[in-house]
């Protein structure tokens, strides 16, 4: 069974830096095909993709978030972390790792697996 | 900036069909974007429907289908129950590796 859960802090002051952590279970981030995903929904709004990080170590970012965002995993504990530097009110959101399952076929994925979600709230 | 469009609301009558739709900004929406389709309901975590277009994600009842209709993508709710309402969200494989969500649509089934 894949289970996912994302940590971290719920209040970040404007201008620091925000980490995020998935701790999964379920699967491992060395078999291929597999990544996992960041997105977040700010509150009341879309849902929008931020990150993923594949099997191999490969990644990708949203290009209007790129200079901002690093995504890593640790493979030995089982979590996918995400640093966000500068944060802004505008980075309120819930924010939602996702287990994604890799075609070879044709390079795409999908969101399979969710966690419950983290809130985080950029406020001074 | 890729834009992924979709309805912001739509009604359907208890036992009635909807179709949503996913389509971009600029051009048409084919098969290679592999459309996948997610169903949220308020204070929940999204639920994966279908992907690659129309492929049901496990669990799914066969009353959710997902298609290409003309330029955009398409899911198709037939036999609408009460529990179908809730925020529905396309996304786009856009290659290389990025994804783009569309605005999502509210549902309500009244």
């Amino acid at each position: 069974q894949i289970t996912l859960k994302e940590s971290g802090p719920t209040l970040v002051k404007p201008t620091q830096t925000l980490t995020l952590t998935c701790t999964f279970s379920g699967f491992s981030l060395t078999t291929s095909r597999v990544g996992v995903a960041w997105i977040r929904q700010p509150p009341g709004k879309a849902l929008e993709w931020l990150a993923l990080i594949y099997w191999d170590d490969d990644k990708r970012y949203s290009p209007s978030l790129k200079s901002r965002l690093i995504i890593t995993k640790d493979t030995s504990k089982n979590q996918v972390v995400l640093t966000m530097t500068n944060v802004d009110p505008v980075d309120t959101a819930t924010y939602y790792c996702a287990h994604i399952t890799y075609f070879y076929s044709s390079g795409s994925y999908y969101f399979d697996y969710w966690g419950q979600g983290a809130g985080v709230t950029v406020s001074s | 900036q890729t834009v992924v469009t979709q309805e912001p609301s739509f009604s359907v009558s208890p036992g009635g069909t909807v179709t949503l739709t996913c389509g971009l900004s600029s051009g048409s929406v084919s098969s290679t974007h592999y459309p996948s389709w997610y169903q949220q309901t308020p204070g929940q975590t999204p639920r994966t429907l279908i992907y690659n277009t129309n492929t049901r994600s496990s669990g799914v009842p066969d009353r959710f289908s997902g298609s290409i209709l003309g330029n955009k993508a398409a899911l198709t709710i037939t036999g609408a129950q009460a529990d179908d309402e809730s925020d529905y969200y396309c996304v786009l494989y856009m290659n290389r590796g990025i994804s783009v969500f569309g605005g999502g649509t509210k549902l309500t089934v009244l």
